[in-house]
């Protein structure tokens, strides 16, 4: 089956410093990227569609400029978290699909902890 | 919101027993898909069901599909300890942004 890479799995980092995450679809081209953010014991948010070549829409409430995602190409996308804060610890997951109305490849996930 | 309920929140089970859970979606679909997630890792597709099917079997997982109540079931054969995760329904949108929503989750708990 497809596979989709996610790195860093885990990061610490100092209040201030910026955070960049990466997802990579290895086998296959991915039409389009979704980037989730879950809470202990809580379902997945959805931050933003990624789609390669253009930018990123963003959900309601989810700020462009603290989460920045760039789709460079059909087989990467990042997620940078800009100033991070401690209110900004999560669980960060990548997602890809090959095509419309496919299910989705997952990353397995980004632990970060802002202290 | 769009995330619609699932239900139950959490189920603990002995191994062997049937497990069920159930989902409702609040906009129409393209297709309604089952993932499950084991704690602090990714998710893993089960099963997807489209909106003109009306259920799916995978193994010792079936899947039903009612589009006139918005619901959907899961339905998990002879559990094992290994079935111990959660399970996430995700609806999947008719329109062009494709969009992907999850709904609040089932924590399943296998006891051997």
């Amino acid at each position: 089956g497809a596979v989709v890479s996610q790195h860093p799995s885990r990061v610490i980092c100092k209040s201030g410093t910026s955070v960049k995450i990466e997802c990579r679809s290895l086998d296959f081209q991915a039409t389009t990227m979704f980037w989730y953010r879950q809470f202990p014991k809580q379902s997945l948010m959805l931050m933003a569609t990624s789609n390669e070549g253009s930018k990123a829409t963003y959900e309601q409430g989810v700020e462009k400029d603290k989460f920045l995602i760039n789709h460079a190409s059909l087989t990467l996308s990042t997620l940078t978290v800009t100033s991070a804060h401690p209110e900004d610890s999560s669980f960060y997951i990548c997602s890809a699909s090959i095509g419309f109305g496919e299910k989705l490849f997952f990353g397995s996930g980004t632990q970060l902890s802002v202290l | 919101s769009q995330q619609g309920e699932e239900d139950p929140q959490a189920l603990s089970i002995q191994e062997g027993e049937n497990a069920t859970m159930n989902c409702s979606y609040k906009t129409s679909i393209n297709n309604l898909q089952w993932y499950r997630q084991n704690s602090g890792r990714g998710l893993v597709h089960l099963i997807l069901i489209r909106s003109n099917e009306r259920e799916k079997h995978s193994g010792r997982l079936r899947v039903t599909l009612d589009t006139s109540k918005k619901s959907s079931s899961l339905l998990i054969t002879a559990s094992r300890a290994a079935d111990t995760a959660s399970y996430f329904c995700a609806q999947r949108g008719k329109t062009s942004y494709d969009k992907v929503i999850f709904g609040p989750g089932t924590s399943l708990s296998v006891i051997p």
